[in-house]
């Protein structure tokens, strides 16, 4: 089973300021990574994925997060931030190649970005 | 065209009813999720059917039913409302029930038990 841990349940920003969301996730398999992005009275829209190759991982809107095993983290960064970026952000793990979950999406608790003038 | 539609987009009925949440997707994906948000914005997946067959079943009481009529739509049936029912009810929908596939989200609907 798998289990994922967002560290921060709020992280208020300036604009044009540089943000890191933080994501630990728990697994005895390997895993495929995601992040997503809820704005207010929407549904989920996929910004990066991490499935295999190069660790860091680049997305829509300019956010981009590393995946570092010895550390069982996938933090999502974005060097200069806009007030449009106001959203919760939802890290989720799968089961990664060999897996039998069917793509099961297992996400954190989420993280509400909060981008003030 | 949305990709993943659900209908209704809010519902509020009294404890005891009987409701059905719709969702349709026109992206031609073969497998279908149903997620439940509750008040803390926690999203636990409920249920998944790949090509109208039952995969994914997690531990949800049996008064919650869903009904894949062909793999373009994926309803879910919820009899004797509870309180603890009240929530934001997410279709999605991928290429394929693999774990590499993305996951389109429909808008929610949220469910309010009085």
């Amino acid at each position: 089973a798998q289990s994922v841990t967002q560290l921060d349940s709020q992280v208020p920003v300036f604009e044009e300021a540089p943000v890191e969301l933080r994501c630990n996730y728990s697994s005895s398999v390997s895993v495929y990574l995601f992040w997503y992005v809820q704005y207010p009275n929407q549904g989920l829209q996929l910004l990066l994925k991490y499935l295999s190759g190069s660790t860091l991982v680049k997305g829509i809107n300019g956010f981009e997060a590393e995946f570092n095993k010895s550390q069982t983290s996938f933090h999502l960064r974005k060097p200069s931030v806009h007030i449009s970026d106001t959203a919760e952000y939802f890290c989720a793990v799968s089961e990664g190649a060999g897996g039998t979950s069917y793509g099961k999406l297992t996400f954190g608790q989420g993280t509400i970005l909060t981008v003030h003038p | 065209d949305t990709a993943v539609s659900q209908t209704p987009k809010y519902l509020v009925t009294q404890m005891g009813n009987d409701k059905s949440i719709k969702c349709e997707q026109n992206l031609g994906h073969d497998t279908m999720y149903w997620y439940k948000q509750d008040s803390k914005k926690f999203l636990k997946i409920m249920f998944s059917y790949n090509n109208k067959e039952l995969i994914i079943n997690e531990t949800v009481p049996n008064r919650f039913s869903p009904k894949s009529p062909d793999k373009a739509h994926l309803n879910l049936h919820i009899n004797s409302l509870e309180l603890g029912d009240s929530a934001v009810y997410f279709c999605a929908s991928s290429q394929e029930g693999g774990s590499k596939n993305i996951q389109y989200f429909g808008a929610g609907t949220r469910l309010s038990v009085l």
